[in-house]
């Protein structure tokens, strides 16, 4: 079956610095790959997805590849802010069931950035 | 533009009550999926609907009902609340075979 491993966290940042989330999948097929994101209080937000091999998705300065040879989809930005400071999860869309889109979703890495 | 909508943002409930959790879209998708979303386990589909009629079980279905006899509406139904149920649940719905899926604002349930 589909499945999604994110990194450990919380993880807790300086504002300005650099952030990775590393993202990796086991899926059959060809499936979408997504990024959500939850801030305190609030529902799931997408913020980007790439729907093939070696797309790019990109979102106010967040953005992920979709690695296929690594089964990858590793979350990037080049300096975080406390406005980032949220969960932030992972997920993958199997598009070849014909049953619909269903999503699986990592476990979620909660990101701290202070001032 | 109201999306999907989520009812009620917060309950509680007594070991062994019953409630509805409703859920409504307004974009005339097919698919409907509910979710729960629990600490270090990302969330969790319950149950999804390809339509109205149509329901099926997802990976944690037990002590869940849903019916979708609408496009709009897919309710979820605790028949017999347990404290394991204390979570947070999401309503989801998407075009069929869509790659974007929509969120409701979630349900913060608390069983005691």
């Amino acid at each position: 079956g589909n499945s999604v491993t994110q990194m450990e966290g919380p993880v807790t940042l300086s504002e300005e610095a650099f952030l990775t989330i590393n993202c990796t999948y086991t899926a059959t097929g060809y499936p979408s790959l997504f990024w959500y994101v939850q801030y305190p209080g609030e529902g799931l937000q997408l913020l980007l997805k790439a729907t093939k091999a070696d797309d790019k998705g990109s979102n106010k300065g967040f953005e992920a590849t979709y690695r296929k040879e690594t089964t990858s989809f590793h979350l990037e930005k080049g300096s975080v802010q406390v406005s980032d400071s949220a969960v932030y999860f992972c997920a993958l869309s199997d598009l070849e069931e014909t049953s619909g889109s269903r999503l699986t979703f990592g476990e979620g890495t909660q990101l701290t950035v202070n001032p | 533009n109201a999306g999907v909508t989520q009812t009620p943002k917060f309950q509680v409930l007594k070991t062994g009550q019953s409630m509805t959790l409703q859920c409504a879209q307004d974009m005339n998708h097919e698919y409907m999926s509910w979710y729960r979303q629990d600490p270090g386990m990302g969330l969790r589909l319950i149950h999804y609907s390809v339509g109205a009629g149509i329901t099926d079980q997802g990976e944690v279905p037990n002590g869940y009902n849903v019916s979708r006899s609408t496009t709009e509406d897919f309710p979820l139904r605790l028949l017999s609340a347990a404290p394991s149920q204390t979570s947070v649940y999401f309503c989801a719905s998407s075009r069929t075979g869509g790659n974007t899926i929509y969120f409701g604002e979630g349900s913060w349930l608390t069983v005691v």
